[in-house]
């Protein structure tokens, strides 16, 4: 177990509708990061927030979204689902920015199917 | 652009067996490589870090190699065991933007 805690684990909606999943870290963690894996494919980087305020972003519509709380909780909110953003959604924590040079702890994710 | 590809996509072995996994990328210019294990239902896990500057790194069975002039890294698990069955990743960090580039996985069954 990595201390690190998703809701929900599935969800179902319909194209067009808005969703926000929700992601804990571990305590102590001031850096989120959300990430988009699509069935068969390696995780996509969707954005990086570090002290409430987002770090990075890889290359994803604004319809993407996320807050980042000082409880160590964050959000990811997507709006106008597509079909295309069936996938499963994974949260990361770490003490510092950046991606790699510190280990990463995932939450088991939520699998997110539009129909 | 940098693009990270595994090989092969699917691997099945007979318990006891030592392997390999391959990663390779397309840019050199990486700030670190990492593997992980993905179980379904339980997130990812990392395994080792291999900071450029280094060659390998080592945990129990396990033992990472990189080879940053070619591209290339290894992942080689000793005397398998059928809960080394997973899914198994390698992400390169960029050295430009410190993202994240991940390949899709070698999924690994080890039977018993």
């Amino acid at each position: 177990e990595t201390g690190v805690t998703q809701s929900p684990t599935h969800l179902i909606k319909t194209r067009g509708q808005q969703v926000t999943l929700r992601c804990s870290s571990q305590s102590g963690h001031n850096t989120v990061s959300w990430y988009q894996q699509a069935l068969g494919q390696g995780p996509q980087f969707i954005f990086q927030y570090y002290r409430e305020e987002e770090n990075g972003r890889g290359n994803f519509p604004p319809r993407f979204s996320g807050l980042q709380f000082p409880n160590y909780s964050s959000e990811l909110n997507v709006n106008a689902l597509e079909l295309d953003d069936s996938a499963l959604y994974l949260c990361a924590s770490s003490f510092a920015p950046g991606q790699g040079a510190d280990t990463q702890y995932f939450g088991p994710g939520t699998r997110l199917t539009v129909l | 652009k940098q693009e990270v590809t595994q090989i092969p996509a699917a691997l099945s072995v007979p318990e006891g067996e030592n392997l390999v996994l391959n990663c390779s990328f397309t840019d050199s210019a990486i700030y670190n490589l990492q593997w992980f294990r993905q179980d379904p239902g339980k997130g990812l896990t990392s395994l080792l870090l291999i900071q450029s500057s280094q060659r390998e790194q080592t945990s129990g069975r396990l033992n990472a190699s990189l080879d940053k002039s070619s591209g290339r890294s290894t992942l080689y698990i000793a005397a398998s065991q059928p809960g080394d069955s997973a899914t198994y990743l390698c992400a390169v960090e960029d050295g430009s933007n410190y993202q994240l580039i991940w390949g899709a996985g070698t999924k690994l069954i080890i039977k018993p």
